[in-house]
This record gives C-alpha cells, structure tokens and sequence, in this order.
C-alpha cells in the first residue's frame, strides 16, 4: 500500500500569506495525484487532479505541482474561505489511499 | 449538472448488515466507476473500493474483503455498497464518489455524495 504522509499537521497563516502544503509518497505514483479540500460537515471538494490540473470552477490561488514522490499544494494568497482540511489521494495503486490531511487556519 | 445523492443516515447493531445507496444523475451512469470512501469521526478517508456499473466489475480494499458488496442497478442509476458483520469500528460516514477517466483506474474521483452517517451501537 502506498502510504502518503502530510506536512505540515496544521498551517495557521494570515489573510494574504503564502500557503504550501506537502505531500510526500512512500513510492512514485507518476503524476495520478489529487488535492482535496474538506470544510466540516461537508463531503471533499476536488481542487486538483494529475498534480496540476485545477478542476473546474477552483479559483487560481490554489495550484499544483510534483511528481514521482513529492508534490505541493500552493495556495498564493489565503483567503478566510480556505479555512478547511487539505487532503491529498494517490489513484496509481490499489488500494486508493489518502494523506492524513493538513489542517489551515487564519491567525 | 452531475450529482450523487445518498440514502439517509442508519443506526444498526454490530453484527447486522447495512446498505447504503447513491444515485447518480447527469451524466451515463454506465461510462464511470463509483467508488466508496468512509471517514470516521474527526478522521481521515478511507478507500473502501470501487465498481463499474457497466460490467459490474469490483475492487475491494483487501481490509473489507469478505465483508463488503457493491453493486448497482442500471436502470435506475443508482449504486449500493452493503457492509456487513458491523462492528463499532465501523461506525463512519460512508460517501459515494465518482471515477472521472472512463474505462481506466487512473481516475480522480468527483464529485461526491453528500455522505451517509452508519452508526453502530447496541
């Protein structure tokens, strides 16, 4: 099973700032990697898919990169509606498996 | 637009049975997979496995092998996940969540059910 791990836990930021949020995976999973953001009591809403590529309707503050091993969600400048859960998912392997999120907040 | 909308919360026993369905709406049900996801309170996500409505092909996630069925219904466009020999652990929401490339595993999943709460509780 591929095991991806989330840096960091929490990102606590000010409105404006820079977010990066890391997604590291116990081996390559090529570019089949995908950001989640969960806002509580909501299902996970699709930010990005193979890495890079925004879905539909996401605004251009939030970006991704990588491949291979290592990946980042960016986030350029934080909003107060970012505050949620950041989940990234590899969807190389079976069994699909998920990081165990990073959790952004606004200072 | 494309939607999957859930059956509503259960409370069960451990060691019963319980089947949870989504209906899709939007798009052909038959072209896509329709993949489970669970998340236990104040917990992350959990694969639980995957079905192709079109050939009803299942992958299972070797944790629930034995215990877990997905099948679907084509003519209503809805997909059903039944766990069964519930244990307390397994108490979670349990959302649906659709493959996005046809005819291939290499597939994000969007959009998603707006989740089932399964209880187990004696």
């Amino acid at each position: 099973e591929i095991v991806l791990t989330q840096s960091p836990a929490t990102l606590s930021l000010s409105p404006g700032e820079r977010a990066t949020l890391s997604c590291r995976a116990s081996q390559s999973v090529s570019s089949y990697l995908a950001w989640y953001q969960q806002k509580p009591g909501q299902a996970p809403r699709l930010l990005i898919y193979d890495a890079s590529n925004r879905a539909t309707g996401i605004p251009a503050r939030f970006s991704g990169s990588g491949s291979g091993t290592d990946f980042t969600l960016t986030i350029s400048s934080l909003q107060p509606e970012d505050v949620a859960v950041y989940y990234c998912h590899q969807y190389y392997i079976t069994p699909l498996t998920f990081g165990g999120g990073t959790k952004v907040e606004i200072k | 637009q494309v939607q999957l909308v859930q059956s509503g919360a259960e409370v069960k026993k451990p060691g019963a049975s319980v089947k949870v369905s989504c209906q899709a709406s939007g798009y052909t049900f038959t072209t896509f997979d329709i993949n489970w996801v669970r998340q236990a309170t104040g917990q992350g996500l959990e694969w639980v496995g995957r079905m192709n409505p079109n050939n009803a092909n299942t992958g299972y996630a070797q944790k629930f092998q034995g215990r877990v069925t997905m099948t679907s219904n084509t003519s209503i466009n809805t997909a059903y996940m039944e766990l069964s020999s519930l244990r307390y652990e397994d108490t979670a929401v349990y959302y649906c969540t659709r493959g996005n490339r046809p005819a291939s595993s290499y597939s994000w999943l969007d959009p998603w059910g707006q989740g089932t709460l399964v209880t187990v509780s004696s």
